[in-house]
């Protein structure tokens, strides 16, 4: 149990372009999910905090104008990278704390940007 | 603030024992995590605490003082496959944020 699946795994696009990126629970509902990005060799750094039928919540830096997230459902949080540029090329993780009980977090397995 | 500090590397053999220890200062406390991280893949969960004291689950076992801002990891008879990045990440809200450390990236050799 306790699936995170996001799609894509992998995207390579043009500088200027808008990319979304998908993150789903699979087994469970999740009432928040969170988005964090990894430059190689680093660790993990929350981006943001996403609650389902409310505006996400950005840390420090980070520009919610060019990160927009929509959490929609309590299975399903998106983020979309506007206009990408290549220094947002990163390994983007999603990952969602089931509504009931438990306090882990599971981990989509994450999605790789390239952008050109 | 946020502050969490761990060992950037660590070596053992098969069969070994290895401890990583982490230390952590945040601004609320709602449990710590412990996270492996193969190269070029998500994290998977391995431990939680929330009270003082030692949990063992299988080959890995993880400990907490809260009143000292310390956990650490403790991984039994290696094998070649723990080889990986394990990541130590305090809980700070009731919202589950997590914050992580660097990463101790831990090598296993035959």
């Amino acid at each position: 149990g306790a699936v995170v699946s996001q799609h894509p795994s992998w995207v390579i696009c043009k500088s200027g372009t808008s990319v979304k990126i998908e993150c789903r629970s699979l087994d469970f509902q999740a009432t928040t999910m969170f988005w964090y990005r990894q430059f190689p060799k680093q660790s993990l750094m929350l981006m943001a905090t996403s609650n389902e039928g409310s505006k996400a919540t950005y840390e420090q830096g980070v520009e919610k104008d060019k990160f927009l997230i929509n959490h929609a459902s309590l299975t399903l949080s998106t983020l979309t990278v506007t206009s990408a540029h290549p220094e947002d090329s990163s390994f983007y993780i999603c990952s969602a704390r089931p509504s009931e009980g438990r306090e882990t977090q599971y981990f989509g397995p994450g999605t790789r940007l390239l952008v050109l | 603030g946020q502050n969490i500090d761990q060992p950037t590397e660590m070596t053992a053999t098969e069969g070994a024992i290895v401890q990583i220890n982490c230390t952590y200062q945040t601004s609320g406390f709602n449990g710590l995590f412990w996270y492996q991280q193969h190269a070029g893949e998500a994290p998977t969960f391995l431990s939680y605490n929330v009270l003082d004291g030692l949990e063992e689950k299988g080959r890995f076992s993880s400990f907490l003082s809260r009143s000292k801002g310390y956990s650490y990891l403790l991984l039994k008879e290696l094998q070649m496959k723990d080889s990986a990045s394990y990541l130590c990440a305090p809980s700070s809200d009731s919202w589950g944020k997590l914050q992580f450390g660097a990463g101790t990236q831990v090598v296993v050799t035959p």
